[in-house]
């Protein structure tokens, strides 16, 4: 199946500073990237749509000034969590779709672990 | 109401064991469903898509029932290595909706 590589799989930041997750696709082109976000125990909590070139779709309830995502090219999204606060801790996942036989099944990151002290 | 529910489990059955799991979605326009597997602190990743005519993988089989809007999941003679948590997915016009999953461990 289709690759998607998600970097860096831990961090560890002070409370205040941002982190940067990307979210790569390595052998197709993604034209349609998600970030999810999932707590302890609970389910994946959408927060974004981006497509390639355009603004990112923010869902309800997610500072899009917050979570800065970047779309520039069919192979790469990047998440950027902007001051962060020990709340922001949690597991982010990007899933990506897109491919010349685009069937709709979503690929999956690593996924990136936050933790704000 | 939740988009998609699930029974948070855990289940725990002994290997060999038959286990069933459900899930209800809420959205009677929802056009494709699937379970996925998770694992701990892993990503999530596709176990199967359910067709309405029902559709059987291996020892893994899932039914869609439209009229009920509920999707099911049996496996049968349980590995301990399907020891996850089995989530629930629907799709709408555009997005998946995740349910909360299903704990399952398989024991000895």
């Amino acid at each position: 199946g289709a690759v998607v590589s998600q970097h860096p799989s831990w961090v560890i930041c002070k409370s205040g500073t941002s982190v940067k997750i990307e979210c790569r696709s390595l052998d197709f082109q993604a034209t349609t990237m998600f970030w999810y976000r999932q707590f302890p125990k609970q389910s994946l909590m959408l927060m974004a749509t981006s497509n390639e070139g355009s603004k990112a779709t923010y869902e309800q309830g997610v500072e899009k000034d917050k979570f800065l995502i970047n779309h520039a090219s069919l192979t790469l999204s990047t998440l950027t969590v902007t001051s962060a606060h020990p709340e922001d801790s949690s597991f982010y996942i990007c899933s990506a779709r897109g491919g010349t036989l685009d069937t709709g099944e979503l690929f999956f990151g690593e996924g990136s672990r936050l933790t704000v002290l | 109401r939740k988009e998609v529910e699930q029974d948070p489990g855990p289940f725990n059955v002994p290997e060999g064991a038959t286990v069933a799991f459900n899930c209800t979605y809420s959205n009677s326009a929802s056009q494709s469903f699937f379970w996925y597997r998770q694992d701990c602190r892993k990503e999530p990743k596709l176990l199967m898509s359910v067709y309405s005519s029902g559709n059987e993988d291996g020892r893994f089989t899932a039914q869609l029932n439209r009229a009920s809007q509920y999707i099911s999941l049996l496996i049968r003679d349980s590995k301990l290595s399907d020891s996850a948590t089995y989530l629930c997915v629907v799709k709408g016009f555009q997005k998946l909706v995740f349910g909360t999953g299903t704990r399952l461990l398989v024991s000895p």
